[in-house]
């Protein structure tokens, strides 16, 4: 079974300021897949950034980084330059089970 | 770019009726997922198809069934309908392919169906 965990039920940053929302999870496949998806309170789901199991080099798309540590089991997702758009839930995934969600709100 | 589509996108019904979601991946998209998310809640996996035969079963109650069409959209039909029923509904799909490698493959999703039962 897989499982993820996110302990960080809110964060609060400081518009244009750097922020880490963490993840870790637990799964006995060798091979596997790591997703961050943001959902603005308007309800959509919006994916962010994937990490694949193998791959050599950490996920980065724009301002969205994943600081992946396969031996420590974390995943966790870097976000550069804080927007007050930035301000939602985000939540850690792999294929079937999300993570509790992290909600981020970005202050002026 | 074309996106997972679900209709209708609100839904009202009342206890013990029956409610049917539906869910069209995106073109070439050869997996389906359900996800259910109740208020201040994380989606919870309900089920998946992969190429029209379920291929993973999350929890997904015994009053809910599902299935994937040749043309592979998707439908969700819920019966005897409960309050705790009301959730947005997400549908999602991805490219699993040939070889099914199950690690990579964004998952994209719709932008889900609210149901409400009163």
């Amino acid at each position: 079974a897989q499982k993820i965990t996110q302990t960080q039920p809110g964060m609060f940053v400081q518009e244009k300021e750097a922020v880490t929302l963490d993840c870790t999870y637990d799964t006995s496949d060798p091979s596997y897949g790591l997703f961050w998806y943001k959902q603005p309170s308007s309800g959509e789901m919006i994916f962010l950034i994937y990490q694949g199991s193998y791959d050599q080099q950490n996920a980065t798309e724009g301002r969205y980084s994943l600081n992946f540590q396969k031996a420590r089991k974390s995943a966790n997702l870097v976000i550069s330059a804080s927007q007050l758009g930035d301000s939602a839930m985000y939540f850690c995934a792999m294929r079937a089970p999300f993570g509790k969600g992290t909600k981020l709100t970005v202050n002026p | 770019a074309a996106g997972v589509i679900q209709s209708p996108r609100h839904l009202i019904k009342e206890k013990r009726e029956t409610a049917t979601l539906k869910c069209y991946p995106i073109p070439r998209h050869d997996t389906v997922y359900w996800y259910q998310q109740g208020p201040g809640q994380d989606p919870q996996f309900l089920i998946s198809f992969y190429e029209k035969m379920q291929s993973d079963k999350g929890s997904i109650p015994d009053r809910f069934s599902a299935q994937q069409f040749s043309d592979y959209h998707s439908e969700l039909n819920m019966s005897s309908l409960e309050l705790g029923d009301s959730a947005l509904y997400f549908c999602a799909s991805s490219f699993r392919g040939l070889a099914g490698d199950l690690s990579g493959n964004t998952i994209y999703f719709g932008e889900g169906s609210w149901l409400t039962v009163v």
